[in-house]
């Protein structure tokens, strides 16, 4: 079964400044898909950005990217320029690509960005 | 707003109740997902379905039963209601039957048990 990790429960960040979160999977399948989440204290999942696994380019939607390293079965999610509305839980995801379509979710990582 | 409608936002039940969650999905989505998030199992899939089918289930207790209707909103039924069972509880939908793009969430109702 596929098992995804987040070993960061907190983190916070100063205003203006980078921070990763990081995030590992597990799984023997090799079509599947990765993404992540912010649920910003409104509880609105909304999706950051999402990782196909047969492109090697990282995904990138305007301060958010991703680190997907393939063999390591990593995808981290890089913000850069952090502003307060980033304040949130991040979840990241895994979809098989065979499935029909249900996500399996980590535990999640509490970002804080302070003023 | 997201354009995934779930009523009632906010739900107190006692325990041994039984209620129900409804979900009205995107316009165009055909596609429905249940998810419970609680503090200690984090978020799960519970059930999903694709114009009015039952297409793939989760980690759903018998007690719990979901359907989509004709007119494609869903709705989530839940019985014997314990303590444990108090969470927040998402319904997201897509186009399609595995829609990798990521699928839109609703803002959830969040249901006590007392």
């Amino acid at each position: 079964a596929q098992t995804v990790t987040q070993s960061q429960p907190e983190m916070s960040v100063q205003e203006a400044e980078t921070v990763t979160l990081s995030c590992t999977y597990d799984t023997s399948e090799s079509n599947y898909y990765l993404f992540w989440y912010k649920q910003p204290p409104s509880r609105q999942m909304i999706l950051v950005i999402r990782q196909e696994a047969y492109k090697q380019q990282n995904a990138t939607e305007n301060r958010f990217s991703v680190n997907f390293q393939k063999a390591a079965k990593s995808f981290s999610l890089k913000i850069s320029d952090s502003q307060l509305g980033d304040t949130a839980m991040y979840f990241c995801a895994f979809m098989n690509g065979g499935s029909q379509g249900n996500l399996i979710f980590g535990k999640g990582t509490k970002l804080s960005v302070k003023p | 707003d997201s354009g995934v409608t779930q009523t009632p936002k906010h739900l107190i039940t006692a325990t041994g109740q039984r209620v129900t969650l409804r979900c009205s999905p995107r316009s165009g989505d055909l596609s429905v997902y249940w998810y419970q998030q609680s503090l200690d199992q984090g978020l799960q899939f519970l059930i999903q379905y694709y114009n009015g089918e039952e297409r793939a289930k989760g980690n759903i207790l018998e007690r719990f039963s979901a359907q989509q209707f004709p007119d494609l909103h869903s709705e989530l039924n839940l019985s014997s209601l314990e303590l444990g069972d108090s969470a927040l509880y998402f319904c997201a939908s897509s186009v399609g039957k595995d829609f990798n793009y990521g699928y839109t969430f609703g803002s959830g109702t969040r249901l006590t048990v007392v």
